[in-house]
């Protein structure tokens, strides 16, 4: 069974750091592309980050030179290194699983919230 | 950058009737063309993917349809449990990137 567990959340000051991680079970992530996707509190969905089988990396304009997504293969794990930290930042992260680069997200972790506020 | 907008923002209907969400394209997009459903306190999950193929699991009652700019997501008799938000999902070449709509709220009239 394919499952994804994000931790690392929490209340961070602005222009702080957090690593987020995305702990995967059931299949292999440099085998598939992982994202992050946030939601800001009443928000709509927005994409984040992406690490492909390859290990190529890409990001959102808004987190560009700021965040950096990364993985272990041996603990199967992705991860989210944010840094400068804004009050924009503030949402739900979720890792999300696509089998090819074209295909769709077919499965999300719970999320974790990160929270940036003085 | 294309921009997606769904509509209605806000779609009140009763169990049992026929619900029909738009997603619009400001330009052509691929065939990837994907629907979520989001209910209050979880994560996204798959419905429809490549416009009108049905992800594993998901009722037959949801239906994806359009091409070019114009998508559509029809629910052809809502249960209870539709009652939810939805999100049409797109993806640009390059560079790779992934743009979700805003959303729509089907709730319940």
């Amino acid at each position: 069974e394919v499952q994804l567990v994000e931790s690392g959340g929490g209340l961070v000051q602005p222009g702080g750091s957090l690593r987020l991680s995305c702990a995967a079970s059931g299949f292999t992530v440099s085998n598939s592309y992982m994202s992050w996707v946030r939601q800001a509190p009443g928000s709509g969905l927005e994409w984040v980050s992406v690490i492909y089988s390859g290990g190529n990396t890409h990001y959102a304009d808004s987190v560009k030179g700021r965040f950096t997504i990364s993985r272990d293969n041996s603990k199967n794990t992705v991860f989210l290194q944010m840094n400068s930290l804004r009050a924009e930042d503030t949402a739900v992260y979720y890792c999300a699983k696509a089998t090819v680069a074209v295909s769709p997200f077919d499965y999300w972790g719970q999320g974790t919230l990160v929270t940036v506020s003085s | 950058e294309i921009v997606l907008t769904q509509s209605p923002a806000t779609l009140s209907l009763s169990p049992g009737e026929r619900a029909t969400l738009s997603c619009r394209a400001s330009q052509t997009v691929s065939s990837f063309l994907a629907w979520y459903q989001q209910k209050p306190g979880q994560a996204p999950r798959l419905l429809i993917y490549d416009a009108s193929n049905r992800a594993t699991g998901v009722p037959a009652r949801f239906s994806g349809s359009g091409s070019g700019t114009d998508f559509t997501l029809t629910i052809s008799s809502l249960e209870p449990e539709d009652f939810a938000v939805y999100y049409c999902q797109q993806r640009s070449n390059w560079p790779p990137t992934w743009t979700f709509g805003q959303g729509t709220k089907v709730e319940i009239k």
